[in-house]
Parts: structure tokens; sequence; C-alpha cells
């Protein structure tokens, strides 16, 4: 299984502000994905990270609000921008294909 | 519109006392049914992965078992240590290629000594 790492582990931002958000992974990965996980809610998938092409994007989400890089095979970010109180969650990156395994996660709070 | 439901939504045992949690699942076409445990301020840790009905895992006192409709998480003879989150998801068979997972809410389990 790979190695995941996020960094911040957590931050608290004001409102109106961005939030960039690191997963760094021990090897090469084809895909990454992004996760949120709100207070009492299911993960729910954000988008779809390949390394060299545009990040697809779930019902819901948005690229202007929650831009992703993927500069190459074991890293991507991704930013929460334009934050409101309602974005306060966990965010979660992942890798794999049959199974996914999960990095620690970052846990955000807007005030 | 595939999804996933986990039940109960919390579970108290005595350390000993065996019981299941339920995944009922709708989903056009399924690739893959996956359990994770999730421990507080952590990302989820991967359990399982079952693929059609009437497949089993198993892991120390964890066993996983899987329906057309529905997965369990029997656990035997609980102790403190698995107390944790459980969630349950779905990968369903799409037209692209994808791997997103459908998760469920999970089932809170607290073991007491």
């Amino acid at each position: 299984s790979a190695v995941i790492s996020q960094k911040p582990s957590r931050d608290i931002c004001q409102r109106g502000t961005s939030l960039t958000i690191q997963c760094q992974v021990d090897s090469q990965v084809t895909m990454m994905f992004w996760y949120r996980q709100q207070p009492g809610q299911s993960l729910t998938l954000i988008a779809t990270a390949n390394q060299g092409s545009e990040a697809t994007y779930e019902s819901g989400f948005v690229i202007d609000k929650f831009p992703i890089s993927r500069p190459n095979l074991t890293f991507s970010t991704l930013t929460v921008s334009n934050m409101s109180p309602e974005d306060s969650s966990i965010y979660l990156c992942s890798v794999g294909t049959a199974q996914q395994y999960f990095g620690p996660g970052t846990r955000l709070t807007v005030l | 519109e595939d999804q996933v439901t986990q039940s109960p939504e919390a579970l108290r045992l005595q350390e000993g006392e065996s019981s299941s949690l339920n995944c009922s699942y709708t989903v056009s076409g399924l690739r893959g049914l996956f359990w994770y445990r999730q421990d507080p301020g952590k990302g989820p840790e991967f359990l399982f992965t079952l693929y059609s009905a009437g497949e089993e895992k198993e892991k120390e006192r964890l066993k996983a078992t899987l329906t057309k409709k529905e997965s369990f998480l029997h656990i035997t003879a609980p102790k403190p240590e698995d107390s944790a989150t459980y969630l349950c998801a779905v990968q369903a068979i799409l037209g692209g290629a994808t791997n997103k997972l459908i998760f469920g809410t999970g089932t809170l389990l607290a073991v007491q000594p």
C-alpha cells in the first residue's frame, strides 16, 4: 500500500481567504483523488486528478472553487478558494485503483 | 442513483459481545464493495474488498460478507481497540474509466471493557 502525507494537518482560516492543501505519495501513481468529509456526512469525491491532464470534477464541485494541480506522479494540490464557514471540513486525498488508500486528512475550520 | 446506507449509525458493545454492521447498496453495476476503518483525526484505513455475491473475507476478529444487495461486517468477540467508525463504500461500473467510491455515513462502534 502507498504511504500518503498531507500538509497542513489542520488550519483555521478567515472567510474570503484561500488555502492550498498538499498531498505527497511515496510512489508514482496515475490517479489521485480528493474527497471532502463534512461533519456527520459521508466522504464525497470532489475531483479526480490525472497527471498531464485537467482534473475531472464531480457534480456540485467547480474548478474556480477547488482548483487542483498535478505536476507529477507523486504530488497534487487542492486549493479551497474564497472560503466560507460551509467549507469547514476534512479534506482527504487518496490513491489506488481496485482499492484506495487515504492520506491522514486536512482539518479545515473557516471562521 | 448509486447509494450506500449503513446501519446502525452507532453501536455500543461490551467487550466479547459479537455483533454485525450492515451496509445496503444500490448501484448500477458493482465493481467492488469496500470496508474501511476510521479512527478519530485519521484517514480511512482499508480493511476489505469484496467483488461478488457470496464472497467472504476475514481479518482477525472481522469478517465481511457480500450479497447482491448488502454487505455485513461481523465482529467476533470485540476488544476496546476495535472502537472506531466503520465505513462502507461501493465502486460502480461506469461508462468511463473512473475509480470513484461512493461512501455510506458509517457506523460508530464503541466497545466497552
